[in-house]
């Protein structure tokens, strides 16, 4: 019975290169969500998917950022020529399909430090 | 623009006593709130959610309350325990599911 599962819990990247984090959401969870959180904040919306298909992307940055959900396999958070205002925790939800969509069940975060 | 604000970044309680933790909105709109809780290191636990057409939720040691005329939500855990120690989120949903959280507050419960 598994939760939400990320990986990795922390990554290291140089200022332009890239960061691919993954979600692997609960069993049975077809949606998925995005949130980031700087350091002295709470978290803040980025992206919210279902499989294939991006719901929302209003938190997303226009650009170097970009978010999937394919139909196998976890979701992927990917952040090209990062720069050191991309360090954050990032953290991916789940939520049960067809449900209220309420409770919003969260993985453990990756820690993205970029030097 | 902050729509959901905490605006105590910290309380300390002593163990067997009640603690408060506040939270205000700005968007009517919103028609779910939750509280997470959450350890350094770890993702935010969820603790208890409230429809915005009640005005009292009640699980165990928490409670929330609703009084959306003052917009203004609570979280009262009691009786207090060292175990809770942790971040407290307050969570708003707005359209599409999304979750509008606040700042957090530090809550500190001393044995």
């Amino acid at each position: 019975n598994a939760g939400v599962m990320q990986n990795p819990r922390h990554l290291v990247r140089r200022r332009g290169q890239e960061a691919r984090l993954r979600c692997s959401p609960v069993k049975g969870h077809s949606h998925v969500y995005w949130y980031r959180q700087l350091p002295e904040e709470g978290l803040k919306f980025m992206v919210y998917l279902q499989k294939e298909n991006i719901i929302d992307e209003s938190g997303m940055p226009k650009e170097r950022f970009s978010a999937e959900f394919p139909k196998e396999g976890p979701s992927i958070l990917r952040i090209q020529q990062v720069v050191r205002g991309d360090s954050a925790a990032y953290f991916c939800a789940s939520s049960p399909a067809g449900g209220a969509g309420n409770e919003q069940f969260f993985g453990p975060g990756t820690r993205l430090t970029v030097l | 623009d902050q729509q959901v604000k905490q605006n105590s970044p910290s309380l300390s309680v002593q163990e067997g006593r009640i603690s408060i933790l506040n939270c205000d909105y700005t968007n009517s709109m919103f028609d779910y709130f939750l509280w997470y809780k959450k350890y350094p290191a770890e993702g935010p636990t969820f603790l208890i959610s409230i429809s915005s057409i009640k005005d009292k939720n009640e699980d165990g040691r928490f409670t929330v309350f609703l009084n959306k005329s003052a917009k203004h939500l609570s979280l009262h855990i009691v009786p207090s325990q060292p175990g809770d120690s942790a971040v407290y989120f307050c969570a708003a949903r707005s359209y599409g599911n999304k979750l509008v959280f606040g700042a957090g507050t530090i809550l500190r419960v001393k044995s």
